[in-house]
């Protein structure tokens, strides 16, 4: 497609259980990005690939969130036992992976509501 | 640690009327790049612009201007003659060393027809 597809748009849980997010990049782009924004706050880093490996992880809050890029094309973002705070538009980003050189371009996000 | 600040919360204009938005920054990196990103209702970020720590010229895209001033930290960012489609929330955002950016908290803007 032309820019980051992302699905579900929605997708509401209940507390405890396991879900899956799903990020497919534009074709090409190297780097992929996800991102947390919560209620009235700007994006928050979660963890950046270059490829297949993630290069920084360093923003995902603790061990109950995981994120995959096998190919290194389509990422997944997992979260196990979900909590109520976890609760958020999760975005995710792609660029051709050159440092600033190039934009971050942003799917249009997945809605996570934790019952 | 990187930080992006913008004070504004909230702006109402009235159509017409130019304004502008304020971004200050912190970092340690010698080269960062410097970014705002618009977000109306539906929810994807756009870009607007980038900007490289070596290059404090100030730019001017059709009614939108930015003024980069490293000595005070800041990259403000104006809009000329604002329309009623610029009603957004609009980031600004920095990346340095590391691959992420960092965003602010946002100023939405509210320009009243």
């Amino acid at each position: 497609g032309a820019g980051v597809s992302q699905t579900p748009s929605n997708k509401v849980t209940e507390k405890g259980k396991y879900v899956e997010l799903r990020c497919d990049p534009i074709s090409g782009h190297t780097a992929l990005y996800w991102y947390r924004q919560s209620l009235g706050q700007g994006p928050e880093f979660l963890i950046y690939f270059q490829g297949t490996g993630a290069a920084d992880d360093s923003g995902l809050p603790n061990d109950r969130f995981f994120a995959v890029r096998p190919e290194g094309s389509v990422s997944t973002l997992k979260i196990q036992r979900t909590e109520r705070g976890d609760s958020a538009v999760y975005l995710c980003a792609s660029s051709l992976g050159l440092a600033g050189n190039t934009e971050a371009f942003f799917g249009q996000g997945t809605r996570l509501t934790v019952v | 640690a990187q930080k992006v600040t913008q004070a504004q919360t909230e702006i109402s204009v009235v159509e017409k009327e130019d304004v502008t938005l304020d971004c200050v920054y912190e970092t340690r990196d010698t080269t960062y790049y410097l970014f705002w990103y618009k977000q109306p209702p539906s929810g994807e970020l756009v870009f607007l612009i980038r900007r490289n720590s070596f290059d404090e010229q100030n730019e001017i895209s059709g009614r939108y201007s930015w003024n980069f001033q490293k000595s005070t930290s800041s990259f403000n960012f104006t809009i000329t003659a604002s329309q009623v489609v610029d009603s957004a929330v609009y980031f600004c955002a920095l990346e340095g060393s590391a691959r992420q950016l960092t965003f602010g908290s946002g100023t939405q803007l509210t320009v009243l027809p």
